[in-house]
């Protein structure tokens, strides 16, 4: 039963460190995403990917947030420096063919 | 920017009733519309799909309506069962490039 994997799926940091979440798409699938859930704002794109090139990231802020794609099989995510207003949890998901995506079960990030 | 509402508070409904959930938005239509389930800390899952084209489509118990005047979209979920118990999202793209903006979720919970 192929799924999108994160790690790690909780995370607890100290505001000014870094963070890194990691996702592994679901093998075949050639557009990957991240999205962020908070109780204010909800469920928001941040960036995603296809065949690995960033299409779109105007949702994720620039100047502390960074994805990449460094092989089909792994996404990044990362934060630096962190603050506790990033809290939230962090999904991934993944796509071969419009318009179903899959996602990850997802990192709970608390910065404190 | 576009702005989508969906029930303002949490459905309770009784075992084989169906439930009714509304998603409307404010600004532009959407090339296309869609339905997602998501339980407790899990990821999003996809349901259904509508074209700004489709007046209706379904899904086994699930139907969805789009009326692209009124700037909304209904989720009726049919003879509803204990199992049909989360939080449903509805999300558009306004392109159909899986730029997808996402309303807040109405939570349902079926009664035995």
């Amino acid at each position: 039963d192929a799924r999108v994997t994160q790690t790690p799926r909780h995370k607890v940091t100290e505001m000014g460190q870094e963070v890194t979440m990691r996702c592994q798409p679901i093998l075949g699938h050639n557009t990957v995403f991240w999205y962020r859930q908070t109780m204010m704002q909800g469920l928001e794109l941040l960036a995603y990917f296809r065949n690995r090139a960033p299409l779109d990231d105007s949702g994720m802020p620039k100047d502390r947030f960074s994805a990449e794609m460094p092989d089909a099989t792994l996404a990044t995510l990362k934060i630096q420096p962190s603050e506790p207003r990033d809290s939230a949890v962090y999904f991934c998901a993944s796509a071969s063919s419009y318009p179903e995506q899959y996602f990850g079960p997802g990192t709970r990030l608390t910065v404190t | 920017s576009q702005k989508i509402e969906q029930n303002s508070e949490a459905l309770n409904i009784q075992e084989g009733k169906t439930a009714t959930l509304t998603c409307n938005y404010t600004n532009y239509s959407p090339a296309y519309l869609q339905w997602y389930r998501q339980d407790p800390g899990r990821g999003p899952v996809f349901l259904l799909l509508i074209r700004e084209n489709e007046k209706e489509k379904r899904k086994e118990r699930l139907k969805v309506t789009f009326d692209t005047t009124l700037k909304q979209s209904l989720f009726h979920i049919t003879a509803s069962q204990p199992a049909d118990s989360a939080t449903y999202l509805c999300a558009l793209d306004e392109r159909g490039d899986y730029k997808l903006s996402f309303g807040a979720g109405t939570t349902v919970t079926v009664r035995a």
